[in-house]
């Protein structure tokens, strides 16, 4: 158990809805990565969070969203979803902007029909 | 931007040893990860490299050499619960830590 939680494991939407996934870091962590993973993929940044700051952005959509809040937790919300938003998404977190290394959590499945 | 390449496939026997390499290109390198991920699972670290040579950590090692973009993660011993996806990635100056991940190399580890 890496101390990242994430919710929901699993999420099944149809085309054009609007989701949030939900990402709690480890105790202590201030910095928060979302991570998109598609079948066949690597591992894609989205975006980075700092205590409560967007600091780096990846290769996100406008159609995606983030944020963290006070108590440091991050949701990240996908809208008008495509097919092709389906993937596995990961948040990850570490104490700062340093060289230690990113705890992942289990990801939420998210399947687009 | 940056060009992290590793082999999509290998396949060893149980007991063996499996080398994974990895090359990059990128300005501003400051650290490689190697993560090990299961199926539909979280990536989990193994092992990080920011100066050149070799880090041992069990039946795990992995070598740097900065100066030829290259690193590869060595796994000696090999069991079946190896068989994973291993994921190579380099980390920036000013990325505000943030990781950069390779497509990932499967192993398949044979009985």
């Amino acid at each position: 158990d890496s101390g990242v939680t994430q919710t929901p494991k699993h999420l099944i939407t149809a085309t054009g809805q609007r989701v949030t996934l939900r990402c709690s870091p480890r105790s202590g962590d201030l910095s928060v990565y979302w991570y998109q993973q598609s079948l066949d993929q690597g591992l894609q940044f989205l975006i980075q969070y700092y205590n409560g700051e967007e600091r780096a952005k990846g290769n996100i959509l406008e159609r995606f969203s983030a944020q963290q809040f006070p108590d440091l937790h991050s949701e990240l919300n996908l809208s008008s979803l495509e097919l092709g938003d389906s993937a596995l998404y990961f948040c990850a977190s570490k104490p700062g902007l340093g060289n230690e290394k990113l705890f992942f959590g289990s990801g939420t499945q998210l399947s687009v029909l | 931007g940056q060009n992290i390449d590793q082999p999509t496939e290998m396949t060893a026997t149980e007991g063996a040893i499996v080398q994974i390499n990895c090359t990059y290109q990128t300005s501003g390198f400051n650290g490689l990860f190697w993560y090990q991920q299961h199926a539909g699972e979280a990536p989990t670290f193994l092992s990080y490299n920011v100066l050149d040579g070799l880090e041992e950590k069990g039946r795990f090692s992995s070598f740097l050499s900065r100066s030829k973009g290259y690193s590869y993660l060595l796994l000696k011993e090999l069991q079946m619960k190896d068989s994973a996806s291993y994921l190579c990635a380099v980390r920036k100056t000013d990325s505000w830590g943030k990781l950069q991940f390779g497509a990932g190399t499967q192993v398949v580890v044979t009985p």
